[in-house]
């Protein structure tokens, strides 16, 4: 079965860095889109990128364009978010997801806190 | 780029039937969506994909009492027999060449 299992979240300050990792399994990963989704504390979903399956096309919401990088290793089925110039509305959780154009997976989540 | 509307909560009683309504821009009427639902503390999971005509396809192991509908710029999730486990954060998604736009979310309260 489709498993999307993030790693990586934590307690960070203003200005810190954080990478988060995704690790994928029960499906053919180098065929599939996949994004970063997150949500912060009692709030709705916000999406924060997707990389092609190939990683040649990128895009990013512009509340992380020059902040946040997407990446994929499709030889180690894993899906990477590095986060640089982290600010306390970036506290939230990262979920990984599978795209198919809609999001048909998820991931449990990972938790980001971003706080002095 | 769309934007997705919805209302911010709905309420229905334990074996009755609700429809909640995803609403897209202007310029918009024709895309595809897709529904999640977020049981509370849990991550969100995958219902269905749902197209302008009314067709839908649904995820793996989401029950019979699930079902979409379309009129115009209107797309809907319908949940017939309702269990307390429905209750939940019911979120609408869309997606255009370069982005992807999530509706506010509807909090469903099972009575």
């Amino acid at each position: 079965q489709v498993q999307l299992v993030e790693s990586g979240g934590g307690l960070v300050k203003p200005g810190g860095s954080l990478r988060l990792s995704c690790a994928a399994s029960g499906f053919t990963f180098s065929d599939y889109y996949m994004s970063w989704i997150r949500q912060a504390p009692g709030k709705g979903l916000e999406w924060v990128s997707y990389i092609s399956s190939s990683g040649s096309t990128i895009y990013y919401a512009d509340s992380v364009k020059g902040r946040f990088t997407i990446s994929r290793d499709n030889a180690k089925n894993s899906l990477y978010l590095q986060m640089n110039s982290l600010r306390a509305e970036d506290t939230a959780v990262y979920y990984c997801a599978r795209c198919q154009g809609y999001v048909s997976y998820w991931g449990q989540g990972t938790l980001v806190t971003v706080s002095s | 780029q769309p934007v997705l509307t919805q209302s911010s909560s709905a309420s229905a009683s334990l074996g009755s039937s609700v429809k909640l309504t995803c609403t897209l821009s202007s310029g918009h009427s024709s895309y595809i969506i897709a529904w999640h639902q977020q049981q509370p503390g849990k991550a969100p999971r995958y219902l269905m994909k749902l197209e302008g005509s009314g067709s839908y396809n649904k995820g793996s192991g989401v029950p019979d009492r699930f079902s979409g509908s379309s009129s115009g710029a209107d797309r809907y999730l319908t949940i017939s027999n309702l269990q307390s486990e429905d209750e939940a954060d019911y979120y609408c998604e869309t997606w255009d060449s370069n982005t992807r736009v999530f509706g506010g979310g509807t909090k469903l309260t099972v009575l």
